[in-house]
């Protein structure tokens, strides 16, 4: 069966100081990823989503970005967090097939910025 | 007008009752439909996804989608305390997964 693995699960970070948060996924092949933030008591804001090794998609401006370098790993990441970034960043993953395949999300991580 | 249109709730049943979450969406063209439980801290967890016009049951959980009238549905039968979360309507639109803000869901004891 699939998993999907996010870490860390807390972090707690300065303003102005980068960030790399990681996903990978386990048991599938040539997954879609998607990195969510959800700020509280919000709706999940897609950031980014990829297709395949090095193709990414951004949805909004800011000063995240991602990266793909594995079939199976998504990585988010900042050269300097702002005060605004903090929230619960989700990654998820779903089947090779075009964007009307159910989408299964990590854990999370909960990121807070002081 | 929001791509993807819940009640923020909360909405408050008794244990036993049939709880009714609702979600209208704007892009008439849609053809996926997504229900998601979150419970509180934690990540959304898929629970239903429903493609065609009608009914769509597993357990407890029935999905009901009206495409004509832009509308889909969860119903929650024989609702228990462990229901208590906050449901999240996502519906492929333009080839992108919109996410409604999602209903509180509380069952009384």
């Amino acid at each position: 069966s699939q998993t999907i693995h996010q870490w860390p699960a807390t972090l707690v970070q300065p303003v102005g100081s980068p960030l790399s948060l990681e996903c990978t996924v386990e048991g599938t092949s040539n997954p879609n990823l998607y990195w969510y933030r959800q700020a509280a008591g919000r709706g999940l804001q897609l950031l980014f989503y990829s297709v395949g090794i090095g193709q990414i998609s951004s949805e909004v401006p800011q000063n995240l970005s991602a990266s793909r370098p594995q079939d199976r790993q998504f990585i988010l990441s900042s050269k300097k967090l702002l005060l605004s970034d903090s929230g619960f960043y989700l990654c998820a993953w779903s089947p090779l097939g075009g964007s009307n395949q159910p989408q299964h999300f990590g854990d999370g991580t909960r990121l807070s910025i002081l | 007008q929001k791509e993807v249109e819940q009640n923020s709730g909360p909405l408050s049943v008794p244990e036993g009752a049939i709880a009714s979450l609702n979600c209208t969406y704007s892009d008439r063209g849609s053809q996926s439909f997504f229900w998601y439980r979150q419970y509180s801290g934690k990540s959304p967890e898929l629970i239903m996804f429903i493609y065609s016009n009608g009914d769509k049951e597993d357990g407890r959980f029935t999905a009901q989608l009206n495409k004509a009238s832009q509308y889909v549905s969860l119903l929650i039968r024989d609702s228990q305390p462990s229901d208590s979360a906050t449901y999240l309507c996502a519906v492929v639109q333009g080839g992108k997964l919109i996410f409604g803000q999602g209903t509180e869901l509380s069952v009384k004891p």
